[in-house]
């Protein structure tokens, strides 16, 4: 059975920092990961999505990378602002086609940029 | 292009009573989903949706959760009778198709049972 884990839970950074954020996976049979940012009150929206040929990918100022092998994925956003106050989720798509668009959430990570 | 909608955005009920929540995926998108998301966790799929019919529902607690898909359309997700435990935020989301798309999720809502 899939386990997806962020660690840490929860994450204070000041304004300008870059941010690491952490997510690994326990099989690594897996169809693509995506990043997903949730805001208070509020859906999720889809940040980045890596598929599982890929390595890494980029979009302004946030890169994911993937090491499927070892499990694990990282997003990066750079130069961090107080609008990235959110919580992060990373989600894995199965390769298995029964379970075909069942997506395998991790807990999140709670950012909050300080001014 | 309008997002998915739901509604309503917040319930609070009895346990023991039963509730019913609504959602609009973005139009002509064939695939919906029903998320439940309890505080501190990440989603978790209910189920699934292909046009109007079932494609996944293992996760769903069949004895007291029910939904539907009128049409291809609209869904309705349905909890009855309601447990305490039942209390989390119910998300829908849509895509365009199953294989690689990303899924657009809807502003969830709040449920919380007394």
């Amino acid at each position: 059975k899939q386990e997806v884990t962020q660690i840490p839970a929860a994450l204070s950074v000041p304004e300008g920092e870059n941010l690491v954020l952490n997510c690994s996976f326990t099989d690594s049979a897996i169809y693509n990961l995506q990043w997903f940012r949730q805001d208070p009150g509020k859906g999720l929206t889809s940040l980045l999505l890596i598929q599982s040929s890929q390595r890494e990918q980029t979009s302004g100022r946030l890169n994911a990378s993937l090491d499927k092998s070892s499990g694990r994925s990282t997003l990066y956003i750079a130069a961090s602002q107080p609008g990235d106050s959110a919580t992060y989720l990373c989600a894995v798509r199965p390769t298995t086609t029964d379970s075909w668009g069942k997506l395998q959430f991790g807990a999140g990570t709670q950012v909050v940029v300080t001014p | 292009e309008a997002g998915v909608a739901q509604s309503p955005r917040y319930k609070i009920i009895e346990k023991r009573q039963s509730v019913a929540f609504w959602c609009n995926p973005i139009s002509g998108h064939a695939t919906l989903y029903w998320y439940q998301q309890i505080l501190g966790q990440g989603p978790k799929l209910l189920i699934q949706f292909q046009n109007n019919g079932v494609v996944d529902d293992s996760q769903l607690p069949k004895d007291r959760f029910s939904a539907e898909r009128l049409k291809g359309v609209d869904s309705t997700l349905k909890i009855q009778p309601a447990k305490l435990e039942d209390s989390a935020v119910y998300l829908c989301a849509s895509s365009l198709i199953v294989e690689q798309d990303t899924q657009y999720f809807g502003p969830g809502t709040r449920l919380t049972v007394l």
